[in-house]
């Protein structure tokens, strides 16, 4: 059984298009995550939601939204996409409303804009 | 500005012997910290994590060590094993939010 699932596993695609990212995670998790690995292996937070509720938004580009429709899913979707979104996006989900918890991630998603 | 830093990128270590990754860290406003596994093409997996209160926390081949004044913290692995070749991220929160900042990763590659 998969816990956290991301779909597609890789995207490639032209510059100025819109892509999704979906993910879904079967733990009954309240809190779901988007991080973005680059080429220098840094592995950023993007967003966080909590029960559906946006809890962290960080300084990433407007193109980028995420959509959660229920606890259990947090898509990304990415409007005109620029060469430098090339990456790998991970989908992470964590137990409860804390801090101290380890994350559950996906497989990862990667992304390799042309 | 990287708030939690890996000085070595990669790491080399016999079968059977012990290794140690390192991890530092600026903000004094972390209390959880955590470290991760990764191989190629999968998501990180979570290995052990430490709380601040704490100097040492231990499960079974794995013990993280917290030096909260030198704001240094250290995985170690003994004995060591060729599975455990992996990239190894630690990560920081402060607790209250839910920001965990992730290391650059160093990659252990047990030679059997």
């Amino acid at each position: 059984d998969t816990a956290v699932s991301q779909t597609p596993k890789y995207l490639v695609t032209q510059m100025g298009n819109d892509k999704s990212i979906k993910c879904e995670q079967n733990l009954g998790h309240d809190t779901m995550y988007w991080y973005k690995q680059d080429s220098k292996k840094f592995l950023k937070i993007m967003f966080s939601y909590n029960n559906k509720e946006l809890i962290i938004n960080e300084t990433v580009p407007n193109r980028f939204s995420p959509k959660s429709p229920d606890k259990a899913h947090l898509n990304l979707h990415i409007n005109s996409l620029e060469l430098g979104d090339s990456a790998v996006y991970f989908c992470a989900s964590s137990p409860r409303s804390s801090s101290y918890n380890e994350q559950f991630f996906g497989p990862g998603t990667r992304l390799t804009v042309l | 500005d990287q708030q939690v830093k890996q000085n070595s990128p990669s790491l080399s270590v016999q079968e059977g012997r012990i290794s140690i990754l390192n991890c530092d860290y600026t903000n004094s406003m972390f209390d959880y910290f955590l470290w991760y596994k990764k191989y190629p093409a999968e998501g990180p997996t979570f290995l052990i994590s430490i709380s601040s209160i704490k100097d040492k926390n231990e499960d079974g081949r794995f013990t993280v060590f917290l030096n909260k004044s030198a704001k240094h913290l250290s995985l170690h692995i003994v004995p060591s094993q060729p599975g455990d070749s992996a990239v190894y991220f630690c990560a920081a929160v402060n607790s209250g939010t839910y920001k965990y900042i992730f290391g650059t990763g160093t990659r252990l590659k047990v030679l059997a």
